[in-house]
């Protein structure tokens, strides 16, 4: 009864190779999220959806394009691989009410490595 | 602009000593929300506590106990009695909400390494 899942949980590959990373949560929350986690565990958002509308875009290469076809899924994915796009991707959702900060709910992490 | 600061990089003990994990914030906003993650070395991220800003009371869940002081702008965690299983890295975070909340963002702190040896 996995609340938030990703997919693949790891995920080696070449530079300059496109790829994608699958999130999903059943917990009916209305908010998805991606962060990235960075070798020194730094963790910094890149994305975030509200019923399937783009509100948070960070300063990130528009190599990385997010899309959510239904309020329970967050796709991310990435063109051209660089080196230094290997990190652990983060999916996470919440219920968000009225700026309240709700509680968010990570996924198990995807370990992408660009070699 | 928004910060959390966790100044202790790693923090090593031997099993059943008490030990506290500082977190200073920095935020503009009157209402806000500070949380702290575990991340154990199987790396996913797990949720232990959400305070709002209003409520300054500390909490305590079994061996965890949170204190949220206004004042000085911190919001620290002590283990009490640490075992193995509490080795991690532990993450504070505050909430920054905007888009008339529809959505916020999780500003993390740099992370404590907790090293709980037996």
């Amino acid at each position: 009864d996995t609340a938030v899942s990703q997919t693949p949980k790891y995920l080696v590959t070449q530079m300059g190779n496109d790829k994608s990373i699958k999130c999903e949560q059943n917990l009916g929350h209305d908010t998805m999220y991606w962060y990235k986690q960075d070798s020194k565990k730094f963790l910094k958002i890149m994305f975030s959806y509200n019923n399937k509308e783009l509100i948070i875009n960070e300063t990130v290469p528009n190599r990385f394009s997010p899309k959510s076809p239904d309020k329970a899924h967050l796709n991310l994915h990435i063109n051209s691989l660089e080196l230094g796009d290997s990190a652990v991707y983060f999916c996470a959702s919440s219920q968000e009410k009225a700026g309240r900060g709700e509680t968010q709910y990570f996924g198990p992490g995807t370990r992408l490595l660009v070699l | 602009a928004q910060k959390v600061t966790q100044a202790q990089t790693e923090i090593s003990v031997v099993e059943k000593e008490d030990v506290t994990l500082d977190c200073v914030y920095e935020t503009r906003d009157t209402t806000y929300y500070l949380f702290w993650y575990k991340q154990p070395p199987s790396g996913e991220l797990v949720f232990l506590i959400r305070r709002n800003s209003f409520d300054e009371q500390n909490e305590i869940s079994g061996r965890y106990s949170w204190n949220f002081q206004k004042s000085t702008s911190s919001f620290n965690f002590t283990i009490t009695a640490s075992q193995v299983v509490d080795s991690a890295v532990y993450f504070c975070a505050l909430s920054e909400a905007f888009y008339g909340g529809a959505t916020n963002k999780l500003i993390f702190g740099t992370g404590t390494l907790l090293a709980v040896q037996p």
